[in-house]
Formats: C-alpha cells, sequence, structure tokens
C-alpha cells in the first residue's frame, strides 16, 4: 500500500530560526514530489515539485531535497518568519497518476 | 485571474439532506478534482475529472456524484447527507494529469448533524 509519512506531526520554533520537515514514502514506481504550505483555513498552496532525477530544489526561503533511493525528503525553513505558521504537506505521486497526501506537518512560528 | 471558487465557504446540513458544492475555474484547466480533509488527516480523492464530461472515482467516492458538463464548473453532489460527511472540501484544478502541480480553492466546511 502507497504510504507518505511525515514528521514530526507538529513544531514549534521561534521566530528567525531554521526547521526541517521530514517527509518517508513507500510509493512506487514514483513519479514526483511535491511540498504544499496550507495556510489555516485556506487551501494548500504548491511550494516544490521534485521529479526522480532532481535532488534539491528551491522556492525562496524554502529549499526541498529527495533521496529517491531511500525514499525520503525533507523541507528546509530558513530565517523563519511569522507567515510560515500554516502546516506543510508532502504529496508523492506514481507514474500510474494517482498521488498519496501525507497528513501534514503543523508549524507554528512564534515571535 | 480568480483561480479556483469554491461556493459556500460554510454550511450546516441535517442528516438526509442534499446540497451541491460548486467549483469554477477560470484557468482552462484540463484537470479537476474534488477533495476531502479530515482533523489532522491527509487530502482524499473523492472524484476527478480529465475534461469536460468526463468524470472518474477517486479513492472515496461513496455519497457523492459529480458532472462536468464544462471546462470551467466541477460541482460535487451529496444527494444524502450522513455525519460522516462532515469535513472541509477542496476542490483543484491542473493543467496536466493527477500527478502534476494542482491549484486549489479556499474550501467549503461542510457540518451535516
Amino acid at each position: 500500500k502507497n504510504q507518505v509519512e511525515q514528521s514530526p506531526q507538529s513544531l514549534i520554533i521561534l521566530e528567525g530560526k531554521n526547521c526541517t520537515l521530514q517527509c518517508n514514502y513507500t510509493v512506487s514506481p514514483f513519479s514526483n514530489l511535491r511540498w504544499y504550505k496550507q495556510d489555516t483555513g485556506r487551501g494548500p498552496v504548491s511550494l516544490t515539485i521534485m521529479t526522480f532525477s532532481e535532488n534539491t530544489k528551491s522556492n525562496g526561503r524554502y529549499t526541498a531535497t529527495l533521496d529517491a533511493d531511500t525514499k525520503q525528503s525533507s523541507l528546509h525553513i530558513t530565517a523563519s518568519q511569522l507567515s510560515d505558521s500554516a502546516s506543510y504537506i508532502c504529496v508523492v505521486s506514481g507514474n500510474a497518476g494517482k498521488s498519496t497526501f501525507g497528513d501534514g506537518t503543523t508549524l507554528t512560528v512564534k515571535p | 485571474n480568480a483561480g479556483v471558487t469554491q461556493t459556500p465557504k460554510f454550511r450546516i446540513l441535517k442528516i438526509g439532506q442534499s446540497m451541491t458544492l460548486q467549483c469554477t475555474q477560470d484557468m482552462n484547466h484540463n484537470y479537476m478534482y474534488w477533495y476531502r480533509q479530515d482533523p489532522g488527516m491527509g487530502l482524499k480523492l473523492i472524484y476527478y475529472s480529465v475534461g469536460a464530461g468526463i468524470t472518474d472515482k477517486g479513492e472515496v467516492p461513496n455519497g457523492y456524484n459529480v458532472s462536468r458538463s464544462t471546462t470551467e464548473d466541477f460541482p460535487l453532489r451529496l444527494e444524502l447527507a450522513a455525519p460522516s460527511q462532515t469535513s472541509v472540501y477542496f476542490c483543484a484544478s491542473s493543467y496536466y494529469g493527477l500527478n502534476t502541480e494542482a491549484f486549489f480553492g479556499q474550501g467549503t466546511r461542510l457540518t451535516v448533524v
């Protein structure tokens, strides 16, 4: 069964600090991995999308990494801001076109 | 561009009532989707459409129906509301297929009592 597991479930950090969110998956075969940011009460917004051949992709202060061999991805947030408080969702797609969503990591950035 | 627009934002239904969640997109995307998100859980695909006139079931289609008469609109119909359908519903669209970047609406929070 295809699964996507994210950790930690929740995280609290101080403004200005860095943090890393983890995503482990069992989806096979693999097509791509996407990270979304979901603000409270809003729909998810795409941050990055990575295919098998990509191991790093950045979007401003967000940097995603992918290790397709170990089936792990991470999302690193640099110099966090209050507006980074949100849920971060990892989505992994297989070649059949089906996507499996993780349960998300809830990040709280405190002043 | 408005992107993906969902209405209503909130709704309370009584058990057994019916309703339609509206979704429209102005990006000329071929693919449209309906997801539900239960508290603390990942999004689950209810139905999707690859173009006008074509729809298919996702992971959790029971209790729902959809139609796609135009490229822009993809309404979701609940015929006999049940408490298990209490959830937040998201409509999304993408230009390419199921495994590509999708653009989401703001969601409809539905409570069935």
